[in-house]
């Protein structure tokens, strides 16, 4: 099956530093990938939607500003946590749909910590 | 906009017992559905969706769900759980035609010996 990897799988980092946070589809091209922030006991929320080629489209109520999303190619998509703070301590996943079945396929997950 | 509802958040069970996890969503349209799986320190994992057809889906690992249009329902049912499905289950649904999903708010499951 489609596989989808995330680097790091967690990571701290200091408040007011800023954060990458890569997601890769390994044996598939997305055009379009997904980044959720799940909190601890709580279910995922989806923050944005990554677009191969143009710009990513955010939820409302996430800071475009803070989360900076590139989608380098058909395989990468990123998600930067520009200044950091303790409070955007939490598990970030991003997902990619593979065909046109409409399943997403998920990344393993990143821990960030903000100390 | 569509929304889902889980509404056992916590489900404790022993091995062999049966397993229904609730789930409602909330949309006006075509939806697709979804149920997930997330095993302590793993991604998430699909155990079976519904797009269309006939309304019970069978998934992997012997789970099933019921598809009830008349009561925007989709339960999760397992006639016999085991250890091993010690995990967090989440319901989770889009339009059909897009790729956003909506998730539940997830359901602890714990299988005692």
């Amino acid at each position: 099956g489609a596989v989808v990897s995330q680097h790091p799988s967690w990571v701290i980092c200091k408040s007011g530093t800023s954060v990458k946070i890569e997601c890769r589809s390994l044996d598939f091209q997305a055009t379009t990938m997904f980044w959720y922030r799940q909190f601890p006991k709580q279910s995922l929320m989806l923050m944005a939607t990554s677009n191969e080629g143009s710009k990513a489209t955010y939820e409302q109520g996430v800071e475009k500003d803070k989360f900076l999303i590139n989608h380098a190619s058909l395989t990468l998509s990123t998600l930067t946590v520009t200044s950091a703070h303790p409070e955007d301590s939490s598990f970030y996943i991003c997902s990619a749909p593979s065909g046109h079945s409409y399943e997403q396929y998920f990344g393993p997950g990143t821990r960030l910590t903000v100390t | 906009a569509q929304s889902v509802s889980q509404h056992n958040h916590h489900v404790i069970l022993s091995e062999a017992a049966s397993l229904e996890l609730g789930c409602n969503y909330s949309y006006g349209g075509t939806v697709n559905l979804f149920w997930y799986v997330q095993y302590p320190g793993q991604h998430l994992q699909l155990l079976l969706k519904y797009f269309s057809g006939d309304p019970l889906v069978k998934g992997i690992k012997g789970f099933e769900a019921e598809f009830i249009k008349s009561k925007f329902s989709f339960n999760l049912r397992k006639p016999s759980v085991q250890w091993s499905d010690t995990a967090e289950y989440f319901c989770a649904v889009n339009a059909r035609g897009g790729n956003k999903l909506t998730f539940g708010t997830g359901t602890q499951l714990k299988v005692e010996l």
